[in-house]
């Protein structure tokens, strides 16, 4: 079954310290995958997506075929990235897939 | 260049009503999805409209139905209301069919079933 896990729930970080969001997924094609995130009292909106291969607000990811993994990665995490992730898979069939997500909290 | 908009953005009904949500695309976007979303379950697929049709459908009851119409913008329905069906309803555009395309969200519909 094509599924996306973020294993974590909440990741809390101090601020300038660096981030991961974890997500995994399971798909036997060629996936297609993205990051959202919606910040507080906004909406959900999408962050990047890995065939655009680009960094976003600092944030990068990659597509790790081997291990079945696309986590989200900033080096020096500022307050203003406080905001829930969400990681999707495009499934061949027109399905756009979301993990759980996980709500980053930068603090001071 | 207008948003997705989503109407109304909040509402309260009680269980066995019915209740109907609409969306109006970003103008030229043929594509509509739409999403649950839950505190306990997420972000969950409902279905997507492309062109008037339906393309794709989640695991959900039969209650839940939608339809599109020829300007692009999309209503759901669900009908015989449960206390589970409390959730945010997201609506998404894109200029061709969903997925391989960039979302864009609207700011959800609220629905309270008491």
């Amino acid at each position: 079954a094509q599924r996306v896990t973020q294993p974590e729930k909440l990741l809390s970080v101090f601020k300038g310290a660096p981030v991961e969001l974890k997500c995994n997924y399971s798909y036997s094609g060629s996936p297609e995958l993205f990051w959202y995130v919606q910040y507080s009292r906004q909406r959900l909106q999408l962050l990047l997506r890995h065939i655009s291969r680009e960094s976003i607000k600092g944030f990068t990811a990659d597509l790790n075929k081997g291990e079945t993994s696309f986590h989200l990665k900033k080096p020096f995490a500022q307050e203003e990235d406080s905001a829930m992730y969400y990681c999707a898979l495009y499934n061949q069939g027109g399905k756009l897939i979301f993990g759980q997500g996980t709500e980053l909290s930068v603090k001071p | 260049k207008a948003g997705v908009t989503q109407t109304p953005r909040y509402l309260i009904k009680t269980r066995g009503q019915q209740v109907t949500l609409s969306c109006s695309p970003i103008s030229g976007h043929r594509s509509v999805s739409w999403y649950q979303q839950t505190p306990g379950q997420g972000l969950q697929f409902l279905f997507e409209y492309f062109s008037e049709t339906q393309r794709n459908k989640g695991n959900f009851p039969g209650r839940f139905s939608g339809r599109q119409f020829s300007n692009s913008r999309s209503e759901m329905n669900v009908s015989t209301l449960e206390l589970g069906d409390s959730a945010l309803y997201l609506c998404a555009s894109s200029p061709q069919p969903a997925g391989a395309n960039v979302l864009t969200f609207g700011a959800g519909s609220r629905l309270t079933v008491l």
